[in-house]
């Protein structure tokens, strides 16, 4: 079973400053991938970011980057400089990689960018 | 556009109406899946179709039936809504890789 954790219901961050959003995750596979997806107000889930679990390096994609501390068991968010469009519901979700390979959500955390 | 596609966007029933959701990608993707979104939660998992034909249960399958008659489309089924199962459910398939495509959502009211 896989379970993700996200302890931070809600965040603020001032426009143009960098945020992290913190995501834990636990699972007995040894093969697994992490993601991270934007939900806005309009409701539509926006894919953004995918770590693998044997990915040597942190992914990036444009101001996004997944901090991923495998030891940790932890796949945190960074969004640098933030925009007002960034404000949104964030969540972390993990698949293994063989089987189902079904999404496992955690709860999300609801950001607000501040001008 | 390509992509999965939801219909209806938005529903109300009464308690004990049936309806299905309907989904279909046009993706030629072998996976689909049928999830539920709570206020606050995250997407919970109700049931997983590899392939045409095949169908098994996710995380929160009571009160649920789907049917995957061909690869493109998985419907899901209420037999008997409840005030429970109000939620928004999101249909998605996914290529090989590790691409999930989401549709848009329907917004389910049971009064």
């Amino acid at each position: 079973a896989q379970k993700i954790t996200q302890t931070q219901p809600g965040m603020f961050v001032q426009e143009k400053e960098a945020v992290t959003l913190d995501c834990t995750y636990d699972t007995s596979d040894p093969s697994y991938g992490l993601f991270w997806y934007k939900q806005p107000s309009s409701g539509e889930m926006i894919f953004l970011i995918y770590q693998g679990s044997y990915d040597q390096q942190n992914a990036t994609e444009g101001r996004y980057s997944l901090n991923f501390q495998k030891a940790r068991k932890s796949a945190n968010l960074v969004i640098s400089a933030s925009q007002l469009g960034d404000s949104a519901m964030y969540f972390c979700a993990m698949r293994a990689d063989t089987g189902r390979r079904a999404l496992t959500f955690g709860s999300g955390t609801r950001l607000q960018v501040q001008p | 556009n390509a992509g999965v596609t939801q219909t209806p966007k938005f529903q109300v029933l009464k308690t004990g109406q049936s309806m299905t959701l309907q989904c279909a990608q046009d993706m030629n993707h072998n996976s689909m899946y049928w999830y539920r979104q709570d206020p606050g939660m995250g997407l919970r998992l109700i049931y997983y179709s590899a392939s045409e034909g095949t169908t098994d249960k996710g995380e929160v399958p009571n009160g649920y039936n789907v049917s995957r008659l061909n690869k493109r489309e998985f419907s899901l089924r209420l037999e008997s809504a409840a005030p429970s199962q109000t939620s928004v459910y999101f249909c998605a398939s996914r290529k090989d890789g590790y691409g999930y495509t989401f549709g848009s959502g329907t917004r389910l009211t049971v009064v």
